[in-house]
């Protein structure tokens, strides 16, 4: 089945630097891919949607220059937290979906953030 | 705009109960629904889905039926073990290449 690869699972830094989120689909070409930032014990949040070769679509609210998004390939997109405050330490989560899958979406394992 | 409901928890439960977590939607055409679960500091799996009116979709003891008159997704496990505890997501996709809709989210923690 499809599955997509979240690194790193967990990662602390340090304030004002930058920390990068990678998603990787490994068995399949994402067209589409997600991001979202969950708070403890609470619902996803999406934060912006990615097309490969494209600029990231960023929800109404999120920085997009404090939280940059590259899809370069169909197989990867990473999110990079810019100069990171403590303020953003959360749950961040990719998705992928691929249009064969008619609606199928799947999700990485997560990245805890947590800034110091 | 696209919503959806789904109780809140925490839901507490004796192994081998009955389970039932209630999921309502807003959205206008036909929109497919999701359940998805997810265990503690992962991400979310899919656990089932339906695309259409009547639809049951079904895995791992889990069920739930799309109903359209009532615009409702309930999901049901007839006997839960421990190992179902962790939380459940309702979401909706309205069409291909839409994203998706979540409900709030419904913690369950089942005692052995």
């Amino acid at each position: 089945g499809a599955v997509v690869s979240q690194h790193p699972s967990r990662v602390i830094c340090k304030s004002g630097t930058s920390v990068k989120i990678e998603c990787r689909s490994l068995d399949f070409q994402a067209t589409t891919m997600f991001w979202y930032r969950q708070f403890p014990k609470q619902s996803l949040m999406l934060m912006a949607t990615s097309n490969e070769g494209s600029k990231a679509t960023y929800e109404q609210g999120v920085e997009k220059d404090k939280f940059l998004i590259n899809h370069a390939s169909l197989t990867l997109s990473t999110l990079t937290v810019t100069s990171a405050h403590p303020e953003d330490s959360s749950f961040y989560i990719c998705s992928a979906r691929e249009d064969r899958l008619n609606y199928g979406y799947t999700f990485g394992s997560g990245t805890r953030l947590t800034v110091v | 705009g696209n919503s959806v409901t789904q109780m809140e928890g925490p839901v507490t439960l004796s192994e081998e109960a009955f389970l039932t977590i209630n999921c309502t939607y807003t959205a206008t055409g036909y929109p497919s629904l999701f359940w998805y679960v997810q265990y503690p500091g992962e991400g979310l799996q899919l656990l089932l889905k339906a695309t259409k009116a009547d639809d049951k979709g079904s895995n791992k003891g889990f069920e739930a039926t799309y109903r359209k008159e009532t615009t409702s997704f309930h999901l049901e496990k007839g006997s839960v073990q421990v190992s179902d505890s962790a939380v459940y997501f309702c979401a909706l996709v309205r069409a291909a290449g839409n994203k998706l809709t979540f409900g709030g989210g419904t913690r369950v923690l089942v005692k052995p």
